[in-house]
């Protein structure tokens, strides 16, 4: 069973960007695909991208084009999120997820608050 | 970008009761590549069902997935006291890949 671990919880001031991490430990890394989610405080769940490791391309959703960059180390099978240009509305939890067949697997998610 | 609706938005039921969560998709969601959260506060999503209607390991089989296309049904037969909570599609069938907006499902 693939365990997904992220870094721990941060706090940013705005115009600063946040990177994210997502450890996978078990199963094979580089094959599936790796998305983030985001999600806002009481409010629903928004996928912002993906990647597949072995290939190393991202896929991002429109709204976060430009903002958002997607990595992945085979090395240490770890995924990343980088958010630049932060503001306030982007407080939020951002969880990774590994995409298993359409059987995802999530991390425990990363509060990033934004604050001046 | 499929946008999924998902009704009702409050479902007010009763433990032992039957529940009937419906998400319907703007548009076909290619090889039925829909799968059904469960989310309590303060977690991550707990994925319930994926492909529409496979279940993912270790969940209870009270819970069950139906429907292909545009239309889906996820079915709880009995409810017990820890299935109140938030329930989401998503589908993965395309990019970008969405959640519909949530049904609470919430104690009588």
């Amino acid at each position: 069973q693939v365990q997904l671990v992220q870094s721990g919880a941060e706090v940013k001031k705005p115009g600063s960007s946040v990177k994210v991490s997502c450890k996978a430990s078990g199963g094979t890394f580089s094959r599936y695909p790796i998305s983030w989610v985001r999600q806002d405080p009481g409010q629903g769940l928004e996928w912002m991208g993906r990647i597949i490791p072995m290939v190393g391309i991202p896929d991002y959703a429109q709204k976060f084009q430009g903002r958002v960059t997607i990595t992945a180390d085979k090395s240490t099978s770890t995924a990343y999120m980088e958010l630049s240009s932060l503001r306030s509305e982007d407080t939020a939890v951002f969880y990774c997820a590994r995409d298993y067949g359409g059987n995802w697997n999530w991390g425990q998610g990363t509060l990033v608050t934004v604050s001046s | 970008e499929i946008v999924l609706t998902q009704s009702p938005g409050t479902l007010s039921l009763s433990p032992g009761e039957r529940a009937t969560l419906s998400c319907r998709a703007g548009q076909s969601v290619g090889s039925n590549y829909l799968a059904w959260y469960q989310q309590k506060p303060g977690q991550a999503p707990r994925l319930l069902i994926y492909g529409a209607s496979t279940r993912a390991t270790g969940i209870p089989d009270r819970f069950s997935g139906s429907g292909s296309g545009t239309d889906f049904t996820l079915t709880i037969s009995r409810l017990e006291p820890e299935d109140f909570a938030v329930y989401y599609c998503q589908q993965y069938g395309s990019s970008p890949y969405t959640f519909g907006q949530g049904t609470k499902l919430e104690i009588k």
